[in-house]
């Protein structure tokens, strides 16, 4: 059973407007949430990540909310670009072992 | 070269080959990771070597060997691979086996 859900494989948003990626948890272990970013023939890229004690993390364009009562993180995109469009997963870090825990991602196409 | 390098990008094996994946980081780091990824799957930890011993080792059937030389290099030595090992194996690096973790592109394998 997936600890870490992406429900949605894919999303479309048109350029300038907020992409939305959302990503549910079930271990209530979980310490600290990742967003790595992956385009097609690379590897994923660290994008941003939030500890549990915080609700929101922003750098740039790119801001983490998370809920911890919903167990639900996600991540915005503000304004959207079309260098935007790549395979976004979410990984949670499992407070006592210690192993990052993947989602299956969700690709995110940005349509100029 | 920067960050980390993963040779080849592509393969191609029967099931009868052996063959060895390349793995190298430019970043100093001390830990490095050997993922799997299958379609439809998430990211599956295979192997996890810090400062040069294995720390993890996810069950992964002994047809996949690790070997970390020293500290910026990682192989994973391959034989009577089975067609359903075929996925992208992906390398990753981290400053230790906590922090944030970066990825090289990935060797794309096929076993026939």
């Amino acid at each position: 059973d997936q600890q870490v859900k992406q429900n949605s494989p894919s999303l479309s948003v048109q350029e300038g407007r907020i992409s939305i990626l959302n990503c549910d948890y079930t271990n209530s272990m979980f310490d600290y949430f990742l967003w790595y970013k992956k385009y097609p023939a690379e590897g994923p890229t660290f994008l941003i990540s939030i500890s549990s004690i915080k609700d929101k993390n922003e750098d740039g364009r790119f801001t983490v909310f998370l809920n911890k009562s919903a167990k639900h993180l996600s991540l915005h995109i503000v304004p959207s670009q079309p260098g935007d469009s790549a395979v976004y997963f979410c990984a949670a870090r499992d407070g006592n072992n210690r192993k990052l825990i993947w989602g299956l991602g969700t690709s995110l196409a940005v349509n100029p | 070269e920067t960050g980390v390098t993963q040779t080849p990008r592509h393969l191609v094996m029967g099931m009868t080959n052996k063959k060895s994946l390349k793995c190298e980081q430019h970043l100093g780091h001390n830990a490095m990771y050997w993922y799997k990824q299958s379609a439809k799957k998430p990211l599956e930890l295979m192997f996890v070597y810090s400062l040069e011993e294995r720390v993890e080792n996810n069950s992964v059937p002994s047809r996949f060997s690790p070997e970390c030389p020293n500290s910026s290099h990682l192989f994973l030595h391959l034989h009577t691979l089975q067609p359903e090992d075929s996925a992208l194996y992906l390398c990753a690096s981290s400053q230790s086996s906590e922090g944030t973790q970066y990825f090289g592109p990935g060797t794309r394998l096929l076993v026939l």
